[in-house]
């Protein structure tokens, strides 16, 4: 069993749903990543985060430790969050980072 | 300030060859991390390198390499490349290391393996 799982695997939506992604995580950790992938490869880290809730723009993101879980969750969603998003954890400080299989999100307009 | 670059972004090579991918981080972050991304084993993790010393390696064979400039710029090397090697290889770079150091992440290279 992966460290990190994530879910679902695929998603569909239409432009204006809000959208939730879910991560969870089975070993103690001291923060956990919210990645985005384009088409093409790059990433980019939107959410950094060891508890709490992060807000940027249109996402945020919550985890909570005790259930070992996190949620991305996307307002107002539109075809350019059309990505994979990948859910990544660090167990200890200067560990490695162990990555999710990621969600691919597509939004129709 | 510019971004994680990667040289080359394409290469295809054939098995039994070696190869050597580039990686020039943001200035003045000292921290490079390599991974590997598959269709089928998603992304993975290589190795870290700060200060121009390794300090954590993945899974991977002996044939993953890597080393640290003292300009901070890494290279990753692969020996006797095999078929399961074509994949996407990525660099991320950081201020430092630790828990709080967000990883900003090159364009990666893909590299084919005929």
């Amino acid at each position: 069993k992966n460290e990190v799982e994530q879910s679902p695997q695929n998603l569909t939506a239409q432009e204006g749903e809000f959208i939730t992604i879910n991560c969870s995580y089975s070993v103690g950790i001291s923060a956990l990543h919210w990645l985005q992938q384009h088409p093409g490869g790059g990433i980019v880290s939107l959410f950094m985060l060891s508890s709490g809730k992060k807000k940027h723009g249109r996402l945020i993101a919550t985890i909570n430790i005790q259930e070992k879980h996190s949620s991305l969750h996307i307002t107002a969603s539109h075809p350019r969050d059309s990505a994979v998003y990948i859910c990544a954890v660090r167990k200890s400080s200067g560990d490695k980072l162990t990555f999710g299989t990621g969600t691919r999100l597509a939004v129709r307009p | 300030k510019a971004g994680v670059t990667q040289t080359p972004r394409y290469l295809i090579k054939t098995r039994g060859q070696q190869v050597t991918l580039s990686c020039s981080p943001i200035s003045g972050h000292r921290s490079v991390s390599w991974y590997q991304q598959t269709p089928g084993q998603g992304l993975q993790f290589l190795f870290e390198y700060f200060s121009e010393t390794q300090r954590n390696k993945g899974n991977f064979p002996g044939r993953f390499s890597g080393r640290q400039f003292s300009n901070s710029r890494s290279e990753m090397n692969v020996s006797t490349l095999e078929l399961g090697d074509s994949a996407l290889y990525l660099c991320a770079s950081s201020p430092g290391t630790g828990t709080y150091n967000e990883q900003f992440f090159g364009p990666g290279t893909r590299l084919t393996v005929l």
